[in-house]
């Protein structure tokens, strides 16, 4: 069975700042991991993925993730933070290899960067 | 330009009243799906679809139906729509279960 969880409902950080928006996981095999990005009326976008090779991913608009096997994580994070990141973030996951062709997505975390 | 084309952005419907939600991607791809985005809930699978005419049901497929005869468009279709399906709904397609999907941009539903 894979399972995924985003435990924070909102992430507060000044523009600037370091941010991480937290992502765990469970699986049966190997995790396959993704995070993808909701802008306000839009549809979800693809940041960044993880399946193997170097912990730390890098993607879009600046961010990374890093793949923690031991702690079962794939944290997201960005150097510093742009009040233009403000959006819905969600993890997903499979289990691999097959495993179901249905990713589980977490119940998403909003980002909110201050000026 | 690559897109994932959902058609209505909103619809305000009755119980009971049969509706169809359209998708159709320009990119080729084989695999596609639609899931619901609930408040607290995140997405949840309805129906994917691996290739035409190869359709299975996802986390949530109570209530819905899709079809797949061509490549391109994959519906969603409600026969008799009912207040717990008011949702946000969203098509994804890919190149396959375990590449990135690309995201319609939604149709928001209301069942009265």
């Amino acid at each position: 069975a894979q399972s995924v969880a985003q435990p924070e409902d909102q992430v507060n950080v000044a523009e600037g700042n370091p941010l991480t928006v937290k992502c765990t996981y469970s699986v049966s095999g190997n995790p396959y991991l993704f995070w993808y990005v909701q802008y306000p009326n839009r549809g979800l976008q693809f940041l960044l993925k993880y399946i193997t090779g170097d912990n730390l991913v890098k993607g879009s608009y600046g961010f990374e993730a890093e793949f923690n096997k031991s702690q079962t994580s794939f944290h997201l994070k960005k150097p510093s933070a742009l009040v233009s990141d403000s959006a819905l973030y969600f993890c997903a996951v499979r289990d691999l290899p097959g495993g179901s062709y249905i990713p589980t997505f977490g119940r998403g975390t909003s980002l909110i960067v201050h000026p | 330009e690559a897109q994932v084309t959902q058609n209505p952005r909103y619809l305000i419907t009755v119980t009971g009243k049969k509706l169809t939600v359209t998708c159709s991607q320009n990119m080729n791809h084989e695999y596609m799906s639609w899931y619901r985005q609930d408040p607290g809930l995140g997405l949840r699978q309805i129906y994917y679809s691996m290739n035409v005419e190869v359709t299975d049901k996802g986390d949530v497929p109570e209530g819905y139906k899709v079809s797949r005869k061509e490549k391109r468009n994959f519906p969603l279709i409600l026969e008799s729509p009912s207040p717990n399906q008011t949702s946000l709904y969203f098509c994804a397609s890919s190149t396959g279960p375990n590449s990135p999907l690309h995201f319609g941009n939604g149709t928001r539903l209301t069942v009265t």
